[in-house]
């Protein structure tokens, strides 16, 4: 994999469903893993910085886990709200710390 | 408040000319970042720096320019080199491995 890769590319939920996204990036030279959230007319907000293989890190209802070595994370969010309307992003971060996005997954919550 | 500027916010160029994006911070952050965002597509790189003084080519550097003469700021230059600079376009600056961003600037040719 020589880019960072983020599936689907967009995702409509009902209220309360549970969800997860996946993020594909370089397994070589790689040094971090990051995932933002993006809402619509603001800025990239920081939701998780991963290092390690095996992370998992939990911010109230969303989740992340990390693999280094086949290259990939998971992001997960329990009982979808409307409020979770927002396009997530994944970003790989080089020895250099060079970040490297995905294109992204845009979530909508139905009510 | 502390935070990372943007400015413009809307900025238009004639064919031919070059402009500059403003993106001061002043949370004292050492690491800045640019990334253009097109319709449909996510944030590619264009530039970034580590240290005043010192700036490294992203994978879209082609038609940009950028200076870091000192700390909080971090100006971008879009020449008249870069053929279709119509976009969207954030800064950021980086305390450990985390980034903050800018609001934003939408870049448009007349």
């Amino acid at each position: 994999i020589l880019n960072v890769e983020q599936s689907p590319q967009s995702l409509h939920v009902q209220e309360g469903d549970s969800t997860n996204f996946t993020c594909s990036f370089p397994s070589s030279n790689f040094y971090a893993l990051h995932w933002y959230r993006w809402e619509t007319a603001k800025s990239p907000e920081a939701l998780f910085v991963m290092t390690l293989n095996g992370d998992e890190k939990k911010k109230g209802r969303i989740s992340a886990t990390l693999n280094t070595k086949e290259g990939y994370s998971y992001l997960y969010i329990k009982g979808s709200q409307p409020e979770d309307s927002a396009t997530y992003l994944c970003a790989s971060m080089d020895s250099s710390y060079k970040l490297i996005f995905g294109s992204g997954t845009r979530l909508l919550v139905r009510p | 408040d502390g935070g990372i500027t943007q400015s413009p916010k809307y900025l238009f160029r004639k064919e031919g000319q070059n402009v500059t994006l403003s993106c001061e911070q002043n949370l004292n952050h050492d690491a800045m970042y640019w990334y253009r965002q097109d319709p449909g597509q996510g944030l590619r790189l264009i530039y970034y720096s580590q240290i005043v003084n010192d700036f490294q080519k992203g994978d879209i550097a082609e038609g940009y320019s950028v200076s870091r003469e000192k700390k909080e700021s971090f100006p971008l230059t879009v020449t008249s080199a870069q053929k279709n600079p119509t976009a969207f376009y954030l800064c950021a600056s980086r305390t450990g491995q985390k980034l903050f961003f800018g609001s934003g600037t939408q870049l448009s040719v007349l």
